[in-house]
């Protein structure tokens, strides 16, 4: 059975911290990993990974795949409070044809000033 | 701006009158979706639509109908809403070449049922 779990389910740290998110991933037939920023609204999406080892960049924000250990992190440098959101990843189940999204249970990131 | 929109974005009824959310994105995308997400469920996939006139089941469609007449367009149609269907729905789409690909969702509808 395809699953998506996260870890820590929340956290709490200070403005200027890093923090590092993970995901591992059971997925048969495996495309891509998503990860989404989810605040007091609809998912905001931040990157999608294919390949392993290929780091992505988008500010502060980065992530990276291990398809051989079925995970990954998703790292969060210099803290600010409006990094206070809930961080999701999925991935499209194997048996779906259309690309459903499986995702985890989220990842609660409070920033404190 | 490429965009999913959604109407209404607040909804409080009353159980068993009628009730329609509308989608509509534009960015010509054959795949869309429907989402609720509720405390400790994260997100469960409604119906979902391929193309024009194809639509499918997804996790959790009981009480719940959409139609695809038109490539913009999704409504999920609460025929007699109940007080479980209160949540906060998304809906979702992505190009249909690559079912890897990134989804784009729309603002979401809170929607209570008393």
């Amino acid at each position: 059975e395809d699953k998506v779990v996260q870890s820590p389910l929340s956290l709490v740290v200070h403005e200027g911290d890093t923090v590092t998110l993970n995901c591992s991933y059971e997925v048969t037939n495996f495309r891509s990993l998503l990860w989404y920023k989810q605040e007091k609204k609809a998912p905001t999406f931040l990157f999608m990974l294919t390949s392993s080892g290929i780091e992505k960049k988008s500010g502060r924000l980065s992530s990276i795949l291990d398809k051989k250990e079925l995970f990954s992190i998703l790292n969060i440098t210099a803290t600010q409070t409006g990094d206070s959101a809930v961080y999701l990843c999925a991935t499209p189940l194997s048996t779906d044809s259309w690309g459903k999204l499986q995702f985890g249970a989220g990842t609660q990131v409070v920033v404190t000033p | 701006e490429a965009q999913v929109t959604q109407n209404p974005r607040y909804l409080i009824t009353v159980t068993g009158k009628k009730l329609t959310v509308t989608c509509s994105q534009n960015m010509n995308h054959e795949y869309m979706s429907w989402y609720r997400q509720d405390p400790g469920l994260g997100l469960r996939q409604i119906y979902y639509s391929m193309n024009v006139e194809v639509t499918d089941k997804g996790d959790v469609p009981e009480g719940y109908k959409v139609s695809r007449k038109e490539k913009r367009n999704f409504p999920l149609i609460l025929e007699s809403p109940s007080p479980n269907q209160t949540s906060l729905y998304f809906c979702a789409s992505r190009s249909g070449t690559d079912r890897g690909s990134e989804q784009y969702f729309g603002p979401g509808t809170r929607l209570t049922v008393t």
